[in-house]
């Protein structure tokens, strides 16, 4: 059974800084692409980051980078996000999500249940 | 960036009824790369369809997705109360970023 376990919300101030982490279990964690999607209060779905199963290839959404930084510890089975420079905007539950698909054409099969970040002062 | 535009904002409908959930395209979506969401209330998203019409393993064949191009729509043939959920589509047609609509709710 795939599980997605993530940790390290939290409420943080402005220009503060958090890191995620996602521990992952039940599948081959090298072999697949990761992802962090989040949600803003009563808002809708925003993809954030994505990284390639060996951690070659990443790639943001324009609303955070510079920002945020994704990576991974295949030894581990765990996924990073780490946030910096965080804003009000950043506030959201973020979600670990496992890729699938082929050739960076990615879709979400599993998700975990999401950490909650809160940046205000 | 591919925009995706979802309709109605809001469904109301009786149980055993038939839900048509839209999803349009800014522009054509690659090989229908189009997946569907159900997220219930207090919970993740969970996966519905890829592919724009493959049902992920474990989901009633009650709910269904056709469409290619620009068009798709999510159907749910006979409404029951564990559907009460908002509704995301999602396009992986290219490369990040990968883009989702801005959801339908559907009451019950």
């Amino acid at each position: 059974e795939v599980q997605l376990l993530e940790s390290g919300g939290g409420l943080v101030q402005p220009v503060g800084s958090l890191r995620l982490s996602c521990a992952a279990s039940g599948f081959t964690f090298s072999s697949f692409a990761m992802s962090w999607v989040r949600q803003a209060p009563g808002k809708g779905l925003e993809w954030v980051s994505a990284i390639g199963g060996s951690s070659g290839n990443t790639y943001y959404a324009d609303s955070v980078k510079g920002r945020f930084t994704i990576s991974r510890d295949n030894s581990k089975n765990t996924l990073y996000l780490q946030m910096n420079s965080l804003r009000g905007e950043d506030t959201a539950v973020y979600y670990c999500v496992k890729c699938s698909g082929t050739g960076w054409m990615y879709f979400f099969n599993y998700w975990g249940q999401g950490t909650l970040v809160t940046v205000s002062s | 960036e591919i925009v995706l535009t979802q309709s109605p904002g809001t469904l109301s409908l009786s149980p055993g009824e038939r839900a048509t959930l839209s999803c349009r395209a800014s522009q054509s979506v690659t090989s229908s790369y189009l997946a569907w969401y159900q997220q219930k209330p207090g919970q993740a998203p969970r996966l519905l369809i890829s592919g724009a019409s493959k049902r992920a393993t474990g989901i009633p064949d009650r709910f269904s997705g056709s469409g290619s191009g620009t068009d798709f729509t999510l159907t749910i043939s006979r409404l029951e109360p564990e559907d009460l959920a908002v509704y995301y589509c999602q396009q992986y047609g290219s490369s990040p970023p990968w883009t989702f609509g801005q959801g339908t709710k559907v009451e019950i």
